[in-house]
């Protein structure tokens, strides 16, 4: 079957860096996406990784390992507005998404 | 302003009633799809459309009907609600024209649905 695992929450500290994983297992694979979802509002598209390695976009980074079925988003010096759910999908050999269930990740002052 | 535009923005709805979401984009986007999303679980799409013409079903279809008349519009019909589809809807959209990056998916703001 197809599944997406990751964290249900996450607490970090304003300033610190936080590393969510998620790990997949879908029918084929075309890319990994992470998404950020404040309460209340729509997912917005953060990542795309379909080769192994290390994305950088800014404070956020996205790892991806195909042989490990394994990711990660990195998010670097904290924000208070970095209080949201971030969302791991992998893309199936039908071009659909499969969704994990999202990690809440709560930054403290 | 270009992007997807939902509505209604919440509503309330006695079960057996007909319900049609509406979805708009204005970005010439091939591909538009339809997702619920529940506490402690991940979006679970309903219908989808690779292109104007063709619709599919999605892991949970049923008490769910979509058409694709033209290419930017994508409506979610409940033909008689029951409480069980009480849920916060999320319309998307991708370019799926194929080729790197065109299948990111562009989210909708969401319809809040409560069914008594």
């Amino acid at each position: 079957g197809q599944n997406i695992d990751q964290p249900t929450e996450m607490t970090a500290t304003e300033g610190a860096i936080v590393q969510i994983n998620c790990t997949y297992q879908t029918s084929g694979f075309n890319g990994l996406f992470w998404y950020q979802q404040h309460a209340g509002e729509a997912p917005t598209f953060l990542s795309y990784n379909v080769l192994d390695g290390l994305e950088e976009k800014g404070r956020f980074s996205s790892f991806l390992s195909r042989s490990k079925g394994y990711s990660y988003l990195l998010l670097k010096e904290l924000q208070m507005k970095d209080s949201a759910s971030y969302l791991c999908a992998s893309m199936d050999s039908n071009y659909q998404l499969i969704w994990g269930a999202g990690t809440k990740l709560i930054i403290k002052p | 302003i270009a992007g997807i535009t939902q509505a209604p923005t919440s509503q309330i709805l006695a079960a057996g009633r007909r319900m049609t979401l509406r979805c708009t984009q204005d970005m010439r986007h091939n591909a538009m799809y339809w997702y619920r999303q529940d506490l402690g679980l991940g979006l679970r799409l309903i219908h989808y459309s690779n292109t104007a013409g063709t619709t599919g079903k999605g892991e949970v279809p049923d008490g769910y009907s979509v058409s694709r008349a033209n290419t930017d519009d994508f409506p979610l019909t409940l033909a008689s609600a029951v409480p069980s589809q009480t849920s916060v809807y999320f319309c998307a959209s991708s370019d799926g024209a194929g080729g790197p990056g065109t299948d990111t998916q562009y989210f909708g703001p969401g319809t809040r649905l409560t069914v008594l």
